[in-house]
């Protein structure tokens, strides 16, 4: 069964470093999103991306972090430079172009920030 | 804008009894509504989903839920609790007015006690 893929599933970094966590949609999804869930709390929604474009972003989606699909299959998410409160798990998900509007989500990436 | 809310943040069963998690939401066009069950550590594994078919929507792991309008409600069920069931569940919703960004609750913990 297609899914989506997430890597690295887990991540530490220092303080106002760079970090990228890559996803691979399921092949023939057009919709892109990032989710971002701190330990603990709800899953709250960073961005969505169609077209190779930005199609939504939450107030939580500043100026540090960004998306990019640089080829056929990798959808990216940058964090620029790394906050405390930027440690999360951090959810990929793909669809189609049905009218479902069902999510498929990867596992997930662990990212700490230290 | 949808949004959702789930009523309690943790519920808690004795194994083989009934399971009751409450979620309403808010939708200004007709919603598609969502379940989605996380295990520790884990991912989001989707339970069940109503796209405005039936109304009582049957899912994994013996779970339903129905779809009231006239109540802005998803309730989840499962007539007989198992260990097996302790987890975090998300009640979502999504429609083609927020170009089907998934809007996820604050989470409801369910335990299962012996």
């Amino acid at each position: 069964e297609p899914e989506v893929t997430q890597t690295p599933s887990h991540q530490v970094t220092q303080m106002g470093q760079e970090v990228i966590l890559r996803c691979v949609p399921i092949s023939n999804h057009l919709y892109f999103y990032w989710y971002r869930q701190i330990l603990g709390q709800k899953v709250e929604f960073l961005v969505s991306f169609y077209n190779n474009e930005i199609s939504e972003k939450s107030e939580i989606f500043d100026d540090q972090f960004s998306v990019e699909r640089p080829d056929g299959s990798n959808f990216t998410l940058k964090i620029r430079s790394t906050k405390l409160e930027d440690s999360a798990m951090y959810f990929c998900a793909s669809r189609d172009s049905g009218g479902t509007g069902e999510l498929f989500f990867g596992e997930g990436s662990r990212l700490t920030v230290l | 804008a949808q949004s959702v809310t789930q009523l309690g943040s943790h519920v808690s069963v004795s194994e083989g009894a009934l399971v009751l998690l409450r979620c309403n939401y808010s939708s200004s066009v007709p919603p598609y509504l969502f379940w989605y069950v996380q295990y520790p550590n884990q991912g989001l594994q989707l339970l069940l989903k109503y796209t405005s078919a039936a109304t009582l929507v049957k899912g994994i792991n013996g779970f339903e839920a129905e779809f009231k309008k006239s109540e802005t409600s998803f309730h989840l069920t499962k007539p007989s609790a198992h260990m097996s069931d302790a987890a975090e569940y998300f009640c979502a919703v999504s429609d083609y007015t927020g170009g089907f960004k998934t809007i996820f609750g604050a989470g409801t913990r369910l335990f299962v006690k012996a």
